[in-house]
């Protein structure tokens, strides 16, 4: 079974911070994607970035980048320069061994203030 | 239109009610989902539809049906619902079936209160 940890409940930037979200995974599978979504208060949840377990270099979508260590079993985003509408909450999550399906974490979420 | 359209947006129905929520998807996906998202629970896999054939009920409840008439089109029934069944239920889709492929791509989500 697979098994993602988020740790922080809620965080606080301000305003053209760097904030780092933390994720941890658990899994016996040797291959496996890891995903950070942001979940806005209308409730969509949006597709941020992906990290594939073979990859070996960290991805980067514009102002996210998902540090990803594995030997340390955790997958971290990054956000640099924030901005107000990155308010919302953040979720990461994994594939299963079949990729069909995807295990969240609970969320943490991210104010961002002037 | 947008990728994933859920309908409706929020939905109130007593214990004794039936209703139906709708999802469609406009990406030409042939893979839908149905989650669950409770208050400080993580996101709960439902259903998986794989052309429209179901390949993951993930212990859910005989009161809550799905239905995937084709691969655009996905529907939860809902009969004799609990309060504890209050939630976001949020229908996703993907391509090929494999999130390794494709990401999710999310409805807006129908806010279900029980009564």
């Amino acid at each position: 079974a697979q098994k993602i940890t988020q740790t922080q409940p809620g965080m606080f930037v301000q305003e053209k911070e760097a904030v780092t979200l933390d994720c941890t995974y658990d899994t016996s599978d040797q291959s496996y994607g890891l995903f950070w979504y942001k979940q806005p208060s209308s409730g969509e949840m949006i597709f941020l970035i992906y990290q594939g377990s073979y990859d070996e270099q960290n991805a980067t979508e514009g102002r996210y980048s998902l540090n990803f260590q594995k030997a340390r079993k955790s997958a971290n985003l990054v956000i640099s320069a924030s901005q107000l509408g990155d308010s919302a909450m953040y979720f990461c999550a994994m594939t299963d061994s079949g990729y069909s399906t995807l295990t969240f974490g609970k969320g943490t979420m991210l104010l961002v203030s002037p | 239109e947008t990728g994933v359209t859920q309908t409706p947006r929020h939905l109130v129905m007593g214990m004794t009610n039936k209703k139906s929520l709708k999802c469609e998807q406009h990406l030409g996906h042939n893979a839908m989902y149905w989650y669950k998202q409770s208050a400080k629970k993580p996101l709960e896999l439902m259903f998986v539809y794989n052309f429209k054939e179901q390949t993951e009920n993930n212990s859910v409840p005989s009161r809550f049906s799905p239905e995937c008439p084709n691969s655009s089109h996905l529907f939860l029934h809902l009969h004799t619902l609990q309060p504890e069944d209050s939630a976001l239920y949020l229908c996703a889709s993907s391509q090929e079936g494999g999130v390794y492929n494709s990401p999710l791509h999310f409805g807006n989500g129908t806010r279900l209160t029980v009564t």
